[in-house]
């Protein structure tokens, strides 16, 4: 089964500052899609930001990017000029092409004004 | 904006008892999913769910966890005899048939046990 590794539990970032987020996953398969999704406190989980991995441009929405690197497995992602309305905890997500989700640990994130 | 609905919004229960969690997935979704997640910590896989039947299923689903989509829009988990552990919140989820597809989830059902 695919694994999908987030090794921040907890970071932070102050207002305006820009913020890396890691991710790294392991699998076998070739084509396959990765996601960030950010879950505010007791809220529903969201999509940030989408990755198709057989596309070697990184992904971009507004305030966020990610680093997708093929062969290195990583998928981090990368929020620009931080806002408050950011905290939150952020998943890692790997979908294979039996339509499963793989989730990692999560890492919440903190916003100092 | 389509969206997925769960019901309860929270329940609380004693041990031993059934609980049933419903959830509306998006209507033009073929795949559905129920995750689970303790105290904000990691989401937890417990079932999918495809074409009316399980397409897969962690090891958390046992025989006390069933699923069921009884009228073509509502998607239904049920645990027969509810554990101390498995207070959680539930979240349920949906997946369009594109294969670049997301999981768009409901808000989640949270479920007490005492």
């Amino acid at each position: 089964a695919q694994t999908v590794t987030q090794s921040q539990p907890e970071m932070s970032v102050q207002e305006a500052e820009t913020v890396t987020l890691s991710c790294t996953y392991d699998t076998s398969e070739s084509d396959y899609y990765l996601f960030w999704y950010k879950q505010p406190p007791s809220r529903q989980m969201i999509l940030v930001i989408r990755q198709e991995a057989y596309k070697q441009q990184n992904a971009t929405e507004n305030r966020f990017s990610v680093n997708f690197q093929k062969a290195a497995k990583s998928f981090s992602l990368k929020i620009s000029d931080s806002q408050l309305g950011d905290a939150a905890m952020y998943f890692c997500a790997y979908r294979s092409t039996g339509n499963q989700f793989y989730f990692g640990t999560g890492t919440s994130l903190t916003v100092i004004p | 904006e389509p969206e997925v609905t769960q019901t309860p919004s929270h329940q609380v229960t004693q041990m031993g008892q059934e609980v049933i969690l419903r959830c509306v997935p998006i209507s033009n979704h073929l795949y559905f999913y129920w995750y689970r997640q303790i105290l904000g910590q990691k989401v937890e896989f417990l079932v999918s769910f495809y074409n009316n039947e399980i397409s897969e299923k962690s090891e958390i689903f046992d025989d006390q966890f069933s699923v069921e989509r009884p009228d073509g829009s509502n998607f239904t988990l049920k645990i027969r005899s509810t554990k101390l552990e498995d207070s959680a919140m539930y979240f349920c989820a949906s997946s369009p048939p594109l294969i670049t597809g997301e999981l768009f989830f409901g808000e989640g059902s949270r479920l007490t046990v005492l």
